[in-house]
């Protein structure tokens, strides 16, 4: 049973192109978050929705566009992709919002790796 | 703003050998979480400490929340090769929602 799941797992593109990743978890969560991931391997926060609702929206060009079709799903779609867009996308879940309690503690998909030619 | 420090940045050893690492902050941190990300897969929570002082293993791996709540360190004893990735720290974002994590310790282990 995968925990959080996210397709897909490899991304190529073009610049210029609209693409969407999509993530599930059946954790039964009510939070989930969309982080990048860069060639240094930082791991920045990108978004995060709580039961629907976004609660972080980090300096994101707005060329990103996350939707939350219900608590369960948080998909992320790029408009007009770039070069610098290329990096690793994991979605994580954890089941209450509050960082600092054990409930915050977040799983994570096993990412998407996108590749913008 | 709040970051988190860890070092070293990298570690080479062989497989037997015990392991180190930390994870330092300017600021106060209430939790510490510690992760690990295996090569092409998303980052696993290893241990999390949530009182100062704190002392808590995972089989060969013992975490410490500093006194100062200003670190933490991370141990492995025998390291074995399944042991090789990239070690995270984290922690809450004070006023807000989010996880904030260091830029990771990669640990490579020769057999």
């Amino acid at each position: 049973d995968t925990a959080v799941s996210q397709t897909p797992k490899y991304l190529v593109t073009q610049m210029g192109n609209d693409k969407s990743i999509k993530c599930e978890q059946n954790l039964g969560h009510d939070t989930m978050y969309w982080y990048k991931q860069d060639s240094k391997k930082f791991l920045k926060i990108m978004f995060s929705y709580n039961n629907k609702e976004l609660i972080i929206n980090e300096t994101v060009p707005n060329r990103f566009s996350p939707k939350s079709p219900d608590k369960a799903h948080l998909n992320l779609h790029i408009n007009s992709l770039e070069l610098g867009d290329s990096a690793v996308y994991f979605c994580a879940s954890s089941q209450d919002r509050q960082p600092g309690l054990r409930a915050n503690e977040q799983f994570f998909g096993p990412g998407t790796r996108l590749t913008v030619l | 703003g709040q970051q988190l420090n860890q070092s070293p940045q990298s570690m080479f050893i062989q497989e037997g050998e015990d392991v180190s690492m930390n994870c330092t902050s300017s600021s106060i941190f209430n939790t510490w979480l510690w992760y690990k990300q295996d090569p092409g897969e998303g980052p696993v929570l290893l241990i999390a400490l949530y009182k100062a002082g704190e002392l808590t293993s995972n089989g060969r791996l013992t975490a410490q929340f500093g006194i100062t709540r200003k670190d933490s360190f991370l141990n492995i004893s025998a390291s074995i090769p399944s042991d090789v990735g990239i070690y995270f720290c984290a922690g809450p974002y004070t006023g807000g929602f989010k996880t904030i994590f260091g830029a990771g310790t990669r640990l490579f282990v020769k057999a």
